[in-house]
């Protein structure tokens, strides 16, 4: 079952933060945080297994809330570099496969 | 880079055709992942192999089928396409151990149309 992640897009300007939401009507077992620009790859930033941990990596941070089965993905002070799609994909326990949520569209302006 | 090659970059064919896309992995992995991107579909988990066998599988149709050989690279054969299977195919590999939990790789994706 895919997940739901919000926004559907964001548009921030240099150094303001921003924060993207995945959900799941499932218990899960694991969140992966992928970061797509236009035309290329995705390119892996984050996992969190359940257990509620939060990880940083530069100053784009996730969470994981194994209550309410939501991790969400900061970003700080963003630079334009963090232009992109970001996609959550979402791993319940004993599922062996992984689903992603439709993407959120991040667009940093000078 | 991320070490994940793939091929054909492009791939344009008819109707009822079949085509094969190749990945190879990063050395050392032995995990390999299939995905599906189109615009109304969004990223699509297909089909895992490790080191040969089958994995996990995801949305994979039953006109579509892969492997992963011996030297772990692995196809994705697609059979009688229709227009709707128009779509970026990646490939994605990750380390030994062979579970999600591991970071994947992707490749650069085969972009594939269907006319």
């Amino acid at each position: 079952q895919q997940p739901v992640q919000s926004p559907q897009a964001v548009i921030l300007r240099e150094g303001e933060d921003a924060v993207i939401n995945c959900s799941s009507s499932k218990a899960l077992y694991s969140v992966h945080w992928y970061r797509q620009k236009h035309g290329e790859a995705p390119v892996f930033l984050m996992i969190l297994l359940k257990g509620g941990e939060q990880k940083g990596h530069d100053k784009i941070s996730a969470s994981f809330n194994e209550k309410k089965q939501q991790s969400s993905l900061y970003l700080t002070a963003s630079q334009l570099s963090y232009s992109g799609t970001y996609f959550c994909g979402t791993e319940r326990e004993n599922d062996y496969k992984l689903s992603f949520g439709a993407g959120t569209t991040v667009t940093v302006r000078a | 880079d991320s070490g994940v090659t793939q091929t054909p970059k492009h791939l344009i064919t008819a109707t009822g055709q079949r085509v094969t896309l190749r990945c190879s992995p990063r050395s050392g992995d032995l995990s390999v992942y299939w995905y599906q991107q189109s615009l109304d579909q969004g990223l699509q988990f297909l089909i895992q192999y490790y080191n040969g066998e089958e994995r996990a599988k995801g949305n994979i149709l039953e006109r579509f089928s892969a492997q992963q050989f011996p030297d772990l690279h692995s196809e994705l054969n697609l059979s009688s396409l229709e227009l709707g299977d128009s779509a970026l195919y990646f490939c994605a590999s990750s380390a030994p151990s062979g579970s999600f939990t591991d970071t994947q790789y992707f490749g650069p994706g085969t972009r594939l149309t269907v006319l």
